[in-house]
């Protein structure tokens, strides 16, 4: 069965300096992997996503996730940490059954915190 | 803002009660889903709807069920509730279900709250 795993409940860093969210997943098929980040009180969002093609994916606010298959990992980085990037980022795999549905698997997720 | 809108925000009932959740899609969108956020299961898929019909089941209880109308909004009802249905129940949509049209945008969630 599809999974996703977040190994830290935490991430601490400070601004400026970069940071690096964890994510491995276990798929029996081709990955389609993505990020998404929820501020408090707030919906998911999208940040990136991996369905094929370079391992090195760009989203949005700066953010970029690279896909290591031989690891089976789809860490989320960003070189320079801002305040306001400080929320809980979602780590989640799609369940494919040959296509016919879309549904999510997700990660517990990770609360990133960044001191300024 | 995704694009996509759920109604009421916050809702507040009681054990046994029944409520109906609302969700409307981003313009254009096909697919609609539902999960349930919770503190100690975090983000759980419940159900798929493409185009009126239902695509794919999650850990739906029986004493939840759903539809998506010609119009693509969908609603969510919850019956029977009990205390521990208190979550965030989610509703996200996409345009198809395969590739790159498979990336779900989420709406901002009702926060239910069973007392």
């Amino acid at each position: 069965a599809q999974s996703v795993a977040q190994p830290e409940d935490q991430v601490n860093v400070a601004e400026g300096n970069p940071l690096t969210v964890k994510c491995t997943y276990s798929v029996s098929g081709n990955p389609y992997l993505f990020w998404y980040v929820q501020y408090p009180n707030r919906g998911l969002q999208f940040l990136l996503k991996y369905i094929t093609g370079d391992n090195l994916v760009k989203g949005s606010y700066g953010f970029e996730a690279e896909f290591n298959k031989s690891q089976t990992s789809f860490h989320l980085k960003k070189p320079s940490a801002l305040v306001s990037d400080s929320a809980l980022y979602v780590c989640a795999v799609r369940d494919d059954y040959g296509g016919a549905t879309n549904k999510l698997i997700f990660g517990t997720g990770t609360l990133l915190a960044v001191q300024p | 803002d995704s694009g996509v809108t759920q109604t009421p925000k916050h809702l507040i009932t009681a054990t046994g009660q029944r409520v109906t959740l609302r969700c409307s899609p981003r313009s254009g969108d096909l697919s609609v889903y539902w999960y349930q956020q919770s503190l100690d299961q975090g983000l759980q898929f419940l159900i798929q709807y493409y185009n009126g019909e239902e695509r794919a089941k999650g850990n739906i209880l029986e004493r939840f069920s759903a539809q998506q109308f010609p119009d693509l909004h969908s609603e969510l009802n919850l019956s029977s509730l009990e205390l521990g249905d208190s979550a965030l129940y989610f509703c996200a949509s996409s345009l198809g279900t395969s590739g790159g049209a498979g990336t779900q945008y989420f709406g901002p969630g009702t926060r239910l709250l069973v007392l």
